[in-house]
């Protein structure tokens, strides 16, 4: 079975240039997040998608973060304009719910590295 | 909001020996989750529990849920190279409609290192 797939891996930009990551959940999973990962620091939650509909965006900087999840499968985050302190790792994960629920097991993808000089 | 804080922050230790860390919240939590991330990963679940007292082991590792349902901990018996990496716990927020598996809240980790 296919893991989560992200692109890039790894990208380097100047601040106030945007980036865009792209993911792909396993086949089957409905729930889609997005986690950025500071060095040093645990994954946070940025966004969390129910088949193609935002379930929890609070955690999102709305001013200049976005992403979509069309068709409900594979999604895209970008960043807009970017600023230093968006350096980080950004992490999609997938997981199977039932009936709204899960297992609390979230399937990650390798992440893609963001450095912004 | 919910915090949970991971202690040692790092660990040291000889192939073979047992590792022992730990988790505290300063709330309540239904389900406490162990994951690991290797360098250059995303984190892998370890171990999942989901009832006060609860004791799970997966291996050569067990975990436990506090009765509290402030704390949990993990322990790794004898420890060999590829446990290193950084360890974890995670804990999702409750809503008014009941736990919320998505938004998992992590600790800030514990780095282990194993020497061969």
């Amino acid at each position: 079975e296919a893991g989560v797939a992200q692109s890039p891996r790894y990208k380097i930009i100047e601040k106030r240039q945007s980036v865009a990551f792209w993911c792909n959940p396993i086949s089957g999973h409905a729930t889609l997040y997005w986690y950025q990962q500071i060095l040093g620091q645990g994954p946070k939650l940025l966004i969390q998608f129910q088949n193609n509909g935002v379930v929890d965006d609070s955690q999102l900087p709305k001013d200049r973060f976005s992403a979509e999840r069309l068709k409900g499968v594979d999604s895209t985050l970008k960043i807009q304009p970017a600023k230093l302190e968006d350096s980080a790792v950004y992490l999609c994960a997938s997981s199977l719910d039932h009936r709204g629920k899960s297992t609390g097991e979230l399937f990650f993808g390798e992440g893609s590295r963001l450095t912004v000089l | 909001g919910q915090q949970l804080n991971q202690s040692p922050q790092s660990m040291f230790i000889q192939e073979g020996e047992d590792v022992s860390m730990n988790c505290t919240s300063s709330s309540i939590f239904n389900t406490w989750l162990w994951y690991k991330q290797d360098p250059g990963e995303g984190p892998v679940l370890l171990i999942a529990l989901y009832k006060a007292g609860e004791l799970t082991s997966n291996g050569r590792l067990t975990a436990q849920f506090g009765i509290t349902r402030k704390d949990s901990f993990l322990n790794i018996s004898a420890s060999i190279p590829s446990d290193v990496g950084i360890y974890f716990c995670a804990g999702p927020s409750l809503n008014a409609g009941g736990t919320s598996y998505g938004k998992l809240t992590f600790g800030q980790g514990t780095i282990l290192t194993v020497h061969p």
